[in-house]
């Protein structure tokens, strides 16, 4: 059972905005920046935004992050084939003293 | 180039012991704090250790507190972790990774495989 809770899978057509979403509490995301990575199949995972709504060099900005309470939202903007795979979310807890991590939510580009 | 490269995985029988290493290149390593992440097949991530840049301080989930050890080399520029008393459930790819600030992992290596099986 992860400490931070996202749906199990998404889906969406090539050129459609989809978002996930990741949803904890005061001590992880209510009081500390989320971050997301991407995992595509066989790979390691990559980081895809930090501190809610920041892009590492290299990060199409068709990906964008928000955060508000205790929730925060990956959106992916036009859609593509080499998208799909796994994203998952990732905060601070201040009561595990340590990073937790959601479940994880499969991207299906139909 | 940035990367990190693990290596020590293995098949292991249940109670028994092995030993990560990580190599790092391209930035200043000694900066950095390190971690070590897994991923049980078919399941998500799960963080289970890190280490200041220093080697100073470590820190470990209640999961693994106790079997589990990580530490640094910085003249080598290598992360290890040292795993004891194995179970089933510590059947995982571990990743090292590279952190950039609480929760932030900016660098991954491929991973490496541990099984813990009779």
């Amino acid at each position: 059972q992860s400490v931070l809770t996202q749906s199990p899978s998404a889906s969406g057509t090539p050129g459609q905005r989809i978002t996930i979403s990741c949803s904890g509490s005061s001590s992880n995301i209510g009081s500390n920046t989320v971050n997301w990575y991407q995992q595509l199949p066989g790979t390691a995972p990559k980081l895809l935004i930090y501190d809610n709504n920041q892009r590492p060099s290299g990060v199409p900005d068709r990906f964008s992050g928000s955060k508000s309470g205790t929730s925060a939202s990956l959106a992916i903007s036009w859609l593509r084939s080499e998208d799909e795979g796994d994203y998952y979310c990732a905060a601070w807890d201040d009561s595990l003293k340590g990073p937790v991590f959601g479940g994880g939510t499969k991207l299906t580009v139909l | 180039e940035v990367q990190v490269l693990e290596s020590g995985g293995g098949l292991v029988q249940p109670g028994g012991s092995l030993r990560l290493s990580c190599a790092a290149s391209g930035f200043p390593f000694s900066s950095y704090a390190m971690n070590w992440v897994r991923q049980a097949p078919g399941k998500g991530l799960q963080w289970v250790s890190a280490i200041s840049g220093s080697g100073g301080a470590t820190f470990l989930p209640d999961s693994v507190k106790g079997r589990f050890t990580i530490s640094r080399d910085n003249s080598k520029n290598t992360l290890f972790l040292q795993m004891s008393s194995l179970r089933a459930e510590d059947t995982a790819v571990y990743y090292c990774a590279k952190g950039s600030e609480p929760a932030a992992f900016d660098i991954w290596g491929p991973g490496t495989m541990v099984t813990v099986s009779s």
